[in-house]
């Protein structure tokens, strides 16, 4: 049972330049959420989604788009790198949202803008 | 959203039990607290998750005042692997506002 994967582990973009980072789970859960992780910030809500087609934005949504077409997959887009964007991103699910689930995280993406 | 704060470091010696508290005096009715453990290079870990009073699973316990302004998580008998950053999370059961605490930094010594 892999849970939730994550790719890539690592990305070094430039400024300006698109990426999209994947992330996909295998345990049919409804909730999907992307959070950034900073130092002394702890983790920080990007974009949620309660179920195929659903998304909605988080703490701190700006520059960042999402969709998820799928049950299984929640892909994070990033338009135009800016080095404010570099951080280590994690990929969250869980069950249900009609009680708050416990959420299972992928081991991350660190990204590097120059 | 619920702001929440924890210690930045923590230091014990192995066979404590170790405390850490969470502060998050704007926790809404619907809020639950839920701690996690994260290691480096990984995600965080579910630990234990609680609405009031106390709870226990095989690993931790954690207290939660009646006006449930903090938590504290409780680590018995702490080993060398339990060195790791641990996190608070307040949030609703509509998983839209979940505010993660900085984390506390423990580190276990023999």
């Amino acid at each position: 049972n892999a849970g939730v994967t994550q790719t890539p582990k690592f990305q070094v973009l430039k400024t300006g330049q698109s990426m999209t980072l994947q992330c996909a789970q295998d345990m049919n859960h409804e909730y999907m959420s992307w959070y950034r992780q900073d130092p002394g910030m702890g983790l920080r809500l990007i974009h949620y989604s309660v179920g195929a087609g659903i998304t909605d934005q988080g703490e701190v949504p700006n520059g960042y788009n999402v969709s998820r077409s799928t049950t299984e997959d929640f892909p994070l887009r990033l338009l135009s790198a800016a080095p404010s964007q570099t951080s280590v991103y994690f990929c969250a699910s869980s069950q249900t949202t009609g009680r708050f689930e416990k959420l299972f995280f992928g081991s991350g993406t660190q990204l590097s803008v120059l | 959203l619920a702001k929440t704060t924890q210690p930045i470091s923590m230091d014990s010696y192995e066979g404590q039990e170790v405390n850490i508290t969470c502060s998050h005096n704007n926790i809404a009715t619907n809020d639950y607290i839920t701690w996690y453990q994260q290691f480096p290079s990984q995600g965080p870990r579910f630990i234990i998750q609680g609405y009031k009073t106390k709870v226990t699973n095989e690993v931790a316990s954690l207290f939660i005042p009646a006006d449930r302004k903090s938590s504290t998580l409780s680590l018995p008998r702490v080993s060398l692997s339990d060195t790791a950053v641990y996190y608070c999370l307040v949030g609703n059961n509509a998983g839209n506002m979940l505010t993660f605490g900085g984390g506390t930094r423990l580190m276990v010594k023999p």
